[in-house]
């Protein structure tokens, strides 16, 4: 059974910087593109990045993070991290990992999510 | 990038009736690559349907998704209390995906 976690998020001020982890378990991991979405509070969903399967040479960004975001996994802890700096109260979010199956940005399976909210 | 437009905002059900929910491209969705995702107060999206008409795995055939090119509708057969969420639609399938914003489905 496919299981997604997320963690690392919290509050943190305008200019900072966060680390989130998706652990992943029940599927094969190295075989799945994966990705991150967010939804900020009240609001709908936005796709913020992705990342390939196997090695994830190929990566993307919503133009909204470009620059500041940065995705990566690693295949033998089966996990998918977000590093975020130069956080802005408008990434105020909950963030969710997800798997792209049966399609690319075809979110089949995701992770209970994690809020990350930026404030002084 | 294409937008996604849903309609109604908002409608209030009661259990038991057919629900039809509305989304609209501003161009054609290539591949009819059309997902819909059902979300619940504090919990994370759920794929409900894909390619427009492809229930996921372990959805209830009460759900049924149809259209092409730019009209799309998620029909619920007959509505039951764990159906009333927030509903989502969503073109995927190249570098830009769009989710609509939402149409609340309220008892």
């Amino acid at each position: 059974q496919v299981h997604l976690e997320a963690s690392g998020g919290g509050l943190v001020k305008p200019g900072g910087s966060l680390r989130l982890s998706c652990a992943a378990s029940g599927f094969g991991f190295t075989d799945y593109y994966l990705g991150w979405i967010r939804q900020a509070p009240g609001k709908g969903l936005e796709w913020v990045s992705d990342i390939s399967s196997g090695s994830g040479t190929y990566i993307n960004y919503a133009d909204s993070v470009k620059g500041r975001f940065t995705i990566s996994r690693d295949n033998v802890k089966n996990s998918l991290y977000l590093q975020m700096n130069s956080l802005r109260p408008e990434d105020t979010a909950v963030y969710y990992c997800s798997t792209e199956g049966g399609g690319y940005r075809l979110f089949d399976n995701w992770g209970q999510g994690t809020l990350v909210t930026v404030s002084s | 990038e294409i937008g996604l437009t849903q309609s109604p905002g908002t409608l209030s059900l009661s259990p038991g009736e057919r629900v039809t929910l509305s989304c609209r491209a501003s161009q054609s969705v290539p591949g009819g690559n059309l997902a819909w995702y059902q979300q619940k107060p504090g919990q994370a999206p759920r794929l409900l349907i894909y390619g427009a008409s492809s229930r996921a795995t372990g959805i209830p055939d009460r759900f049924s998704g149809s259209g092409s090119g730019t009209d799309f509708t998620l029909t619920i057969s007959r509505l039951e209390p764990q159906d009333f969420a927030f509903y989502y639609c969503q073109q995927y399938g190249y570098s830009s995906s769009t989710f609509g914003q939402g149409t609340e489905l309220k008892i």
